[in-house]
């Protein structure tokens, strides 16, 4: 079955603790982006990769770093979380050559305290 | 950069009222497509507009995608309580490699 993975699911941390969001596609897309949705503001694209070790900035980057080191992997690391950084996060992927459909997955709802 | 405005932010409906949302670009899209997420789920993919004046239906849904390839509309017919959700547009400039930019999305509730 054609998806995207995304642990965890749900996480609360601290302020200040290095935290890392896996996410995993197995459909051999080159395009991988995440978001973050917050009440009111929609989906704000946050980093994305065209294809392996090459990754860009987004429209709110800061404080978020990501590496592309295989296709199908794309995790976003939180180096210090603060509490600005509480939301819903989204991984999503896309065949590049199409510029098409994107497939989200699941959603990690982050909280810091 | 590019800016999706979408609108209403909330919609209240009675069930089998219509509805509709709608998008607008600052700048013109290479295409645009439509996106529906249920209460507690993900975005999921509905359909992709790519030329100018499109008209698309899907079942009770209309899309359509402006002359000037900068706006874009959704309409439901006949709304049914399955259709709660949010729905997001998100345009698609063409030029670059940053992908869509979402509109903020339209809340549609629906009272039975």
């Amino acid at each position: 079955e054609a998806q995207v993975t995304q642990n965890p699911r749900y996480l609360i941390t601290v302020t200040g603790k290095k935290l890392t969001v896996t996410c995993s596609q197995n459909m051999n897309h080159e395009y991988m982006s995440w978001y973050r949705q917050d009440p009111g503001l929609g989906l704000r694209q946050i980093y994305y990769s065209m294809n392996v070790e090459v990754t860009d900035k987004g429209d709110v980057p800061e404080g978020y770093k990501v590496s592309r080191k295989e296709k199908r992997n794309f995790p976003l690391i939180l180096e210090s979380p603060s509490p600005n950084q509480t939301s819903l996060y989204f991984c999503a992927s896309s065949p590049q050559e199409r510029r098409t459909e994107a497939f989200f997955g699941q959603g990690t709802r982050l909280t810091v305290v | 950069g590019q800016q999706v405005m979408q609108i209403p932010q909330y919609q209240h409906v009675q069930e089998g009222e219509d509805f509709t949302t709608y998008c607008n670009s600052s700048t013109t899209l290479s295409n645009i497509q439509w996106y529906k997420q249920r209460p507690g789920g993900h975005p999921v993919f509905l359909i992709q507009l790519v030329k100018s004046g499109e008209v698309k239906k899907q079942k009770r849904l209309t899309f359509q995608f402006g002359e000037a390839k900068k706006n874009s509309s959704l309409h439901i017919t006949a709304t049914q309580t399955t259709d709660v959700g949010t729905y997001f547009c998100a345009g698609d400039s063409g030029g670059g490699a940053d992908g869509l930019t979402f509109g903020k999305g339209t809340h549609l509730i629906i009272q039975p």
